[in-house]
């Protein structure tokens, strides 16, 4: 079955620097990745998704870039502020599939 | 780390008849916890914040009658499909809060004849 790992699982950034966290998966036949944001205290929500016929998606500040070829996907966030600070959840499927998540990445931007 | 476990992990039924998932916190307690449903071609959706001894919150569109959620314990909170219909046929997940961090059950596939 699909296996995702995570890194980093914790990550601390300077307001304004970029962050970067980065996901692996092991299944091929993989075909959708999308990204969780769960703030403290709140519930989880999807922020940007990309799927496997797409090199790269950029929403504002945030981007996700796949790798088909090395099986990773990453997600940007630029011009980080305060309010990225969150738990962030990757996540791989093929439609049909178990729905795997990673470990989840907590980020920290420090003012 | 944390587990969380469904069960079943795959189940079919007639149309009309009720299905319930259970989401089990194996390893700790958990006040609070989530259950998702994903959409043919989409992500994962929330349904539903399960709270510990308080009903659901339920998230717009979703039909707190159809989707039963009892939440009895702190290691167990069960979702119930009512009459369900083959448009009720999708992946549920459900997801587990240990001190602030959120860990993820393997998923339910739920097919309706």
């Amino acid at each position: 079955g699909e296996n995702v790992e995570q890194h980093p699982s914790t990550l601390s950034v300077q307001e304004g620097d970029s962050a970067v966290i980065k996901c692996t998966y092991s299944d091929s036949a993989s075909n959708y990745f999308p990204w969780y944001k769960q703030e403290l205290g709140k519930r989880p929500q999807l922020i940007i998704d990309i799927r496997s016929n797409v090199g790269e998606k950029k929403d504002q500040r945030i981007a996700v870039t796949l790798n088909k070829t090395a099986k990773h996907f990453s997600l940007h966030i630029t011009e980080t502020q305060p309010e990225d600070s969150a738990v962030y959840f990757c996540a791989a499927t093929n439609y049909g599939q178990n729905f795997v998540f990673g470990p989840g990445t907590r980020l920290s931007v420090l003012p | 780390g944390a587990v969380v476990s469904q069960h079943p992990s795959w189940v079919i039924c007639k149309s009309g008849t009720s299905v319930k998932i259970e989401c089990r916190s194996l390893d700790f307690q958990a006040t609070t916890m989530f259950w998702y449903r994903q959409f043919p071609k989409q992500s994962l959706m929330l349904m539903a914040t399960s709270n510990e001894g308080s009903k659901a919150t339920y998230e717009q569109g979703v039909e707190k009658d159809k989707f039963l959620i009892n939440h009895a314990s702190l290691t167990l909170s069960t979702l119930t499909v009512t009459s369900a219909h083959p448009e009720d046929s999708s992946f549920y997940i459900c997801s587990a809060m240990s001190r602030n961090e959120q860990f993820f059950g393997p998923g339910t596939r739920l097919t309706v004849l």
